[in-house]
C-alpha cells in the first residue's frame, strides 16, 4: 500500500520570501505521478504542479518548483516570491499509473503568507 | 465551460435523516469519485464509479451509498447521518485515457458540498 506523509501541519512565510513544503511517500510501484494541490479556504482543489516518476528533471511552474528525490521518496514543493494569494492548504498526492487513477493524499500543510 | 458541478454548496440535515448530495459533469468522463474531507484533513476517497461499475473503498462505512444513473450524474446517499459525518464532500471526475492524463489534470474537482448535521 502507498502512503504519503506531510510532516509540517502549518507554516508561515513573509510575502516575497521563499518557502519549502515537505512530502515523503512510500510505494513499491515504479510507474507513478506525484502532485501538489492547493486548496484555498472554501475553494476548489487546484493542481499546482506534477512530477512523473520516470523523469529525473524537477518540474517547475512559474514560482513553483519541486525537488524530487526518487531514491529517498521525497517530493518537496518550493514557492518563490510568495504572494498573499498563496495562502491555502497544500496537499501532496500520489497516483499510480495502473488500474483506475486514484489519489492518495497527504494530511496537508496549512500555509499562511504574511504581509 | 465544461466543469464538475456539485449541488447544493451547503446542506444541513438532522441526525439520522437521510440526505443525498449530487454531482454532475459536462466533461463526459467515465470515472466519477466521491471524497469526504473533514476539517483540516486530507480528502478521503469513499468510492468511485468506472462507467457503471461501482468500486467501494474497504473502509467506507455501509451508511454511505452511491448511484450513477448516467454518465453525467452521480449521487452520494447517506442513509442515517451521524454527527461524525459532518464534512465537506468532494466530487471529482477523470478519464482513463492516459494521453489525457499526461496533458491535463488527472482529476477535475467540484467545489464541494459542506454537510452539517443538527
Amino acid at each position: 500500500a502507498q502512503t504519503v506523509t506531510q510532516s509540517q501541519p502549518e507554516m508561515s512565510v513573509q510575502e516575497a520570501e521563499t518557502v519549502t513544503l515537505s512530502c515523503t511517500y512510500d510505494t513499491s510501484e515504479s510507474n507513478y505521478y506525484l502532485f501538489w494541490y492547493k486548496q484555498p479556504p472554501s475553494r476548489q482543489m487546484i493542481l499546482v504542479i506534477r512530477q512523473e516518476a520516470y523523469k529525473q528533471q524537477n518540474a517547475t511552474e512559474n514560482r513553483f518548483s519541486v525537488n524530487f528525490q526518487k531514491a529517498a521518496k521525497s517530493f518537496s514543493l518550493k514557492i518563490s516570491d510568495s504572494q498573499l494569494g498563496d495562502t491555502a492548504m497544500y496537499f501532496c498526492a500520489f497516483m499510480k499509473l495502473s488500474g483506475t487513477y486514484k489519489y492518495i493524499f497527504g494530511t496537508g500543510t496549512r500555509l499562511k503568507v504574511l504581509a | 465551460d465544461a466543469m464538475v458541478i456539485q449541488n447544493p454548496r451547503y446542506q444541513v440535515t438532522q441526525f439520522g435523516k437521510p440526505v443525498t448530495l449530487s454531482c454532475s459533469q459536462t466533461l463526459n468522463h467515465n470515472v466519477m469519485y466521491w471524497y469526504q474531507q473533514k476539517s483540516s484533513q486530507a480528502p478521503k476517497l469513499l468510492f468511485h464509479y468506472y462507467d457503471k461499475d461501482f468500486n467501494n473503498e474497504a473502509d467506507t462505512p455501509d451508511n454511505f451509498q452511491s448511484r450513477r444513473p448516467n454518465t453525467s450524474f452521480c449521487f452520494l446517499d447517506i442513509r442515517s447521518p451521524g454527527l461524525g459525518d459532518a464534512a465537506m464532500y468532494l466530487c471529482a471526475t477523470s478519464t482513463q485515457d492516459r494521453a489525457d492524463i499526461y496533458s491535463n489534470q488527472p482529476q477535475h474537482f467540484g467545489d464541494g458540498t459542506r454537510l452539517s448535521i443538527l
